[in-house]
Formats: structure tokens, C-alpha cells, sequence
């Protein structure tokens, strides 16, 4: 089964520290999304790209998160300096359009 | 701006009963999409049903159903013969091509089957 691989599954860090965050999107699929999930906001879209290129950030707090897709295999997600705030579980998913959108499982993160 | 809302918080029902799950959204556009996905305890997202806003018949796929009431913009699942397996969260979301290509999601119900 083609499926969204995200790694790492889980990542416990210290305030301050980096975390790099990472998924292969299903072979094929160009638009690729970051979104976060907490218990009080719910699931928000962070970011998204369509043929590896940034359409909408506007959901990433810019002074510490960055999106990435470096090749059409691999979009990377990541957090400098990371905050206690910033502890959720973040998921990745791909879609050729989107209302066929697959999810990975998701990076819990927790940041202490 | 679209929203979604889930007004139950939480739900249980017996194994073998049917439950329905509410979901309302606001929007003013015309062509959109409607999804309930499911979150087991192992995070992963997984769509049960799609519905286009277009199609006047109601989406089912086996024990889920839908309830499709657009001009009341309410879009409710159905879950027959409930299993065990059904326990998760459910989340209601909605798309549309008129804004961002993104998914807006309902806060989510947890859902217990109890044996």
C-alpha cells in the first residue's frame, strides 16, 4: 500500500533545541501539507506546497518554523528554537488533489 | 472564512447499535467537499467517507452513511452495527476550491463502543 511515511514517530527535546521533522509523500503526489494537532486548536494547516513549491504559510509562525521540500521525495518541517508550546503531534499528508488527501502517522512532539 | 463545528464532544453507544455523529459548517461557496475522517488511538488519519456537495444522493460506504443537508449546511455520520473497532475520534472537514487548498477541520467527537 503506497502511504505517507513521516519520521520521526515520536521526538522529546529541550526548549531551545532544533527539530527537524521529515516526510515522503506517496510517489506521485504533488501537493504536500504540514498540519499540527493539539488538544485546544485542533488540526491547523502550518503549510503547503504544490510541485515542491511554498503556496501557503500563512498558518507557520515564521520566526522559528521553516518548511521545506528539498526533492519530490522528501518535505522536511522544522522548529528553531523550539518552545514548550510548539509540543504537538504533527502530521504530513499528500494528495494529488486535495480531496483525495492521505495522512501519514504523525511526529508527537514534545518539547520539556 | 469556512468553519466547521462538532457539537458533541464525546459519544458512546453500545456494540452492535447505531450512532450518529453531528457536523455543521458555514460557507458561502457552492462547490465544496465533505469528509469525516477517523483517528484511532494510533494517531493515523484515516478517511471514512467523502461526499460532494454537488450530489444530491447520499454517500455510504458499508456501516457509514451520511446525512447530507445542504441548505442547512449539516452534514451528519452514521455508524451502523457498531464495532469495537469504530472507538476513535471523528473529525468532520470540509474543502473547497474557492479558498485555500486546505482542509478545515471540526474540533472532533470521541466516540466509545462499549462491549
Amino acid at each position: 500500500d503506497a502511504r505517507v511515511t513521516q519520521t520521526p514517530r515520536h521526538k522529546v527535546t529541550e526548549m531551545g533545541q532544533e527539530v527537524t521533522m521529515r516526510c515522503q509523500p506517496i510517489l506521485g503526489h504533488n501537493t504536500v501539507f504540514w498540519y499540527r494537532q493539539t488538544m485546544m486548536q485542533g488540526l491547523e494547516l502550518l503549510a503547503y506546497f504544490r510541485n515542491r513549491a511554498p503556496l501557503d504559510d500563512s498558518g507557520m509562525p515564521k520566526d522559528r518554523f521553516s518548511a521545506e521540500m528539498p526533492d519530490a521525495t522528501l518535505a522536511t518541517l522544522k522548529i528553531q528554537p523550539s518552545e514548550p508550546r510548539d509540543s504537538a503531534v504533527y502530521f504530513c499528508a499528500s494528495a494529488t488533489i486535495t480531496w483525495r488527501t492521505f495522512f501519514g502517522q504523525g511526529t508527537r512532539l514534545t518539547v520539556v | 472564512a469556512q468553519t466547521v463545528t462538532q457539537s458533541q464532544p464525546e459519544m458512546s453507544v453500545q456494540e452492535a447499535e447505531t450512532v450518529t455523529l453531528s457536523c455543521t459548517y458555514d460557507t458561502s461557496e457552492n462547490n465544496y467537499y465533505l469528509f469525516w475522517y477517523k483517528q484511532p488511538p494510533s494517531r493515523q488519519m484515516i478517511l471514512v467517507i467523502r461526499q460532494e456537495a454537488y450530489k444530491q444522493q447520499n454517500a455510504t460506504e458499508n456501516r457509514f452513511s451520511v446525512n447530507f443537508q445542504k441548505a442547512a449546511k449539516s452534514f451528519s455520520l452514521k455508524i451502523s452495527d457498531s464495532q469495537l473497532g469504530d472507538t476513535a475520534m471523528y473529525f468532520c472537514a470540509f474543502y473547497t476550491q474557492g479558498g485555500s487548498e486546505k482542509l478545515v477541520f471540526g474540533k472532533g467527537t470521541k466516540l466509545t463502543v462499549n462491549p
